[in-house]
């Protein structure tokens, strides 16, 4: 069964820097990997999937991710930090009868 | 488009009543819902799938008489909680899944129900 694992469930950044959030995969390569967002008291929404097409994934908000074969990550990143990104986020992967498994989410604050 | 919406967003309802949430897709036709549970500060944990005219399929540990759940149509899915108790209350989210058309494992989240029993 595939598990996915993020590390630090808080993550805090100052407006205007890196947002580095990192998702590392335990099975075979997975054929898609997602992030998800989720603000306050909301459901999930897709930041960006990838596909097998490209390892290098673009989405919105100006987030992007990179997926890596030999070190089984799919780290999530943005350059600058805006208020607006305080959210948690969820690294996923399929994992078997169309189910999902869901890392545990990282909870980014943002620093005025 | 595939747009998931939940009915209530929020409710509050006495110990011992059931309580039915809604889960439809408005734009697209689902062969698959999912239903999540998802406690504070927490990811979300499955707690069964539902694929339209069938019964649906519970994770473990999760009671199939007190989590009813019900896919009649291929845009709505219901969730009843019945009998529910104070230890029910939580984060209920649903998702589906596009079908033959959509993107191959990628589901759709409702906003959620936040349900709380006193």
């Amino acid at each position: 069964a595939q598990s996915v694992t993020q590390l630090g469930s808080h993550v805090s950044v100052s407006e205007g820097a890196l947002v580095l959030l990192r998702c590392n995969y335990s099975s075979s390569v997975p054929p898609y990997l997602f992030w998800y967002v989720q603000y306050p008291n909301q459901g999930l929404q897709l930041l960006l999937k990838y596909t097998s097409a490209a390892t290098l994934v673009k989405g919105i908000n100006g987030f992007e991710a990179e997926f890596k074969k030999s070190e089984t990550s799919f780290h999530l990143t943005k350059p600058s930090a805006h208020m607006s990104d305080a959210a948690e986020y969820f690294c996923v992967a399929p994992n078997g009868n169309n189910r999902l498994a869901f890392g545990k989410g990282n909870q980014v604050v943002v620093i005025p | 488009g595939a747009v998931v919406s939940q009915h209530p967003s929020w409710v509050i309802c006495k110990s011992g009543t059931s309580v039915k949430i809604e889960c439809r897709s408005l734009d697209f036709q689902a062969t698959t819902m999912f239903w999540y549970r998802q406690f504070p500060k927490q990811s979300l944990m499955l707690m069964a799938t539902s694929n339209e005219g069938s019964k649906a399929t519970y994770e473990q540990g999760v009671e199939k008489d007190k989590f009813l759940i019900n896919h009649a149509s291929l845009t709505l899915s219901t969730l009843t909680v019945t009998s529910a108790h104070p230890e029910d209350s939580s984060f209920y989210i649903c998702s589906a899944l596009q079908g033959a058309s959509g993107s191959p494992y990628e589901q759709y989240f409702g906003p959620g129900t936040r349900l709380t029993v006193t």
